[in-house]
């Protein structure tokens, strides 16, 4: 299995622009989620999946930030209009609740930096 | 929320040392993982260890659950192992949300 994917790898932008990053999870996983990982606050959780369907998104930081997941491969996550101190590395993530076993499996992230 | 608070914040080994890290939380929890974060900010899966212990090469782990801690076990430690070893619990019934610790940062000096 290829893991988790995320891309850009890097994304620089300047501040208003619109942002999208995007994730692929593991096939067979129905849990994605989305952390963002800064000096400041560490990694934190912004925003999760089940089925497709967002069931907490209480982490989002305001509403400039919005997620969504189309199907079961893919899922994006846009900043609109970006700012810099939404510089950050963004990680998806995603699991499969089998057999009651939750381990999370870490794409490479997305280093954003906005200008 | 839960409260992951892992032990010591930084920490500097000679090629060879074995070093113990700690991982202390604050409610039952049903699943908790460690990470080692490479110098390449890569997230890399070291155990999932919800209770007991697990050994995979020169690496240990023990939860004990009921007494709300964790430890990782590096023996005969080398360069690579060098980076930030992240603790992150799933609080019972929190459904999947991992709430990690600040980490703890480890060089491994030759």
């Amino acid at each position: 299995d290829a893991g988790v994917i995320q891309s850009p790898r890097h994304e620089v932008t300047e501040m208003g622009q619109e942002v999208t990053l995007r994730c692929k999870p593991i096939s067979g996983h129905d849990y994605l989620f989305w952390y963002r990982q800064t000096m400041m606050r560490g990694l934190e959780l912004l925003i999760y999946f089940n089925n497709n369907v967002p069931i907490d998104d209480s982490g989002m930081p305001e509403d400039r930030f919005s997620a969504k997941m189309p199907n079961a491969s893919f899922s994006t996550l846009k900043i609109q209009p970006s700012e810099p101190r939404d510089s950050a590395v963004y990680f998806c993530a995603s699991t499969m609740k089998g057999g009651g076993i939750h381990e999370q499996y870490f794409g490479p992230g997305t280093r954003l930096t906005v200008t | 929320g839960i409260q992951v608070e892992q032990s010591p914040p930084d920490l500097i080994l000679q090629e060879g040392a074995n070093s113990t890290l700690r991982c202390n939380f604050s409610d039952s929890v049903n699943n908790l993982q460690w990470f080692h974060q490479n110098p390449w900010g890569q997230l890399i899966n070291l155990f999932y260890i919800p209770s007991g212990t697990k050994q995979n090469g020169r690496l240990s782990a023990t939860t004990v659950a009921t007494e709300r801690y964790s430890l990782l076990y590096i023996s005969s430690s080398q360069t690579t192992d060098s980076g930030v070893y992240f603790c992150a619990v799933e609080r019972t019934g929190a459904n999947s949300k991992l709430t990690f610790g600040k980490g703890i940062t480890l060089s491994v000096r030759p």
